[in-house]
């Protein structure tokens, strides 16, 4: 167990629906980071919180979106689905400086039909 | 932004052979370097780092070198076993800051 909890672990929708991934950083982490995999392809960032804040946003689509909660708890909305938004999402948190250490949530595999 | 380049993207190696993988980035400012393993479907693995301070560091078979002059950075794995096939990542990323990562390597450890 990593200490950063994904929920849910398997989510499959239609296309146009909308769905909320749920992470829990490891306890004292400040920072959260969503990241998107799809079928055999790397690691694409989404999107960072700090403390409640949008720290920095990467290839995140309009149809995202994404907050951290004042417990630090993040949730990452997708909407308007597509076929292609089908892929495994992973949240990241990390501890302050000076150690850079982040560790990876077991994700959520979200399959659109 | 930072831009990181992981090659080859597949290794296939004997059992007990030493297998390499090498990675640059593009940003200078960059100081932390880690490596992740990930298997099918789970999530990516911290297994070695390396901060911009150290040229070398070692954990058993795996070791990292950092050559902050040419912007490169590479695995080792020595001794391979069947357990270590996986996807390989590499990463890098400066103070408190998104991790950009390489595309990824697919190792095979024949038996």
């Amino acid at each position: 167990d990593s200490g950063v909890t994904q929920t849910p672990k398997h989510l499959i929708t239609a296309t146009g629906q909308r769905v909320t991934l749920r992470c829990s950083p490891r306890s004292g982490d400040l920072s959260v980071y969503w990241y998107q995999q799809s079928l055999d392809q790397g690691l694409q960032f989404l999107i960072q919180y700090y403390n409640g804040e949008e720290r920095a946003k990467g290839n995140i689509l309009e149809r995202f979106s994404a907050q951290q909660f004042p417990d630090l708890h993040s949730e990452l909305n997708l909407s308007s689905l597509e076929l292609g938004d089908s892929a495994l999402y992973f949240c990241a948190s990390r501890l302050i400086q000076p150690n850079y250490d982040y560790t990876f949530g077991s994700g959520t595999r979200l399959t659109v039909v | 932004g930072e831009n990181v380049e992981q090659h080859p993207s597949t290794l296939s190696v004997q059992e007990g052979d030493s297998a390499v993988i090498k990675c640059t980035y593009s940003d200078s400012a960059s100081n932390y370097f880690p490596w992740y393993k990930q298997e099918l479907g789970k999530r990516p693995q911290l297994i070695i780092d390396i901060r911009s301070n150290v040229g070398e560091k070692k954990d058993q078979r795996i070791a990292v070198t950092l050559n902050k002059t040419a912007k490169h950075f590479s695995l080792h794995i020595t001794e391979t076993q069947p357990e270590d096939s996986a996807v390989y990542f590499c990463a890098a990323t400066r103070n408190d800051y998104k991790l950009s990562f390489g595309a990824g390597t697919t190792v095979t450890v024949r038996a």
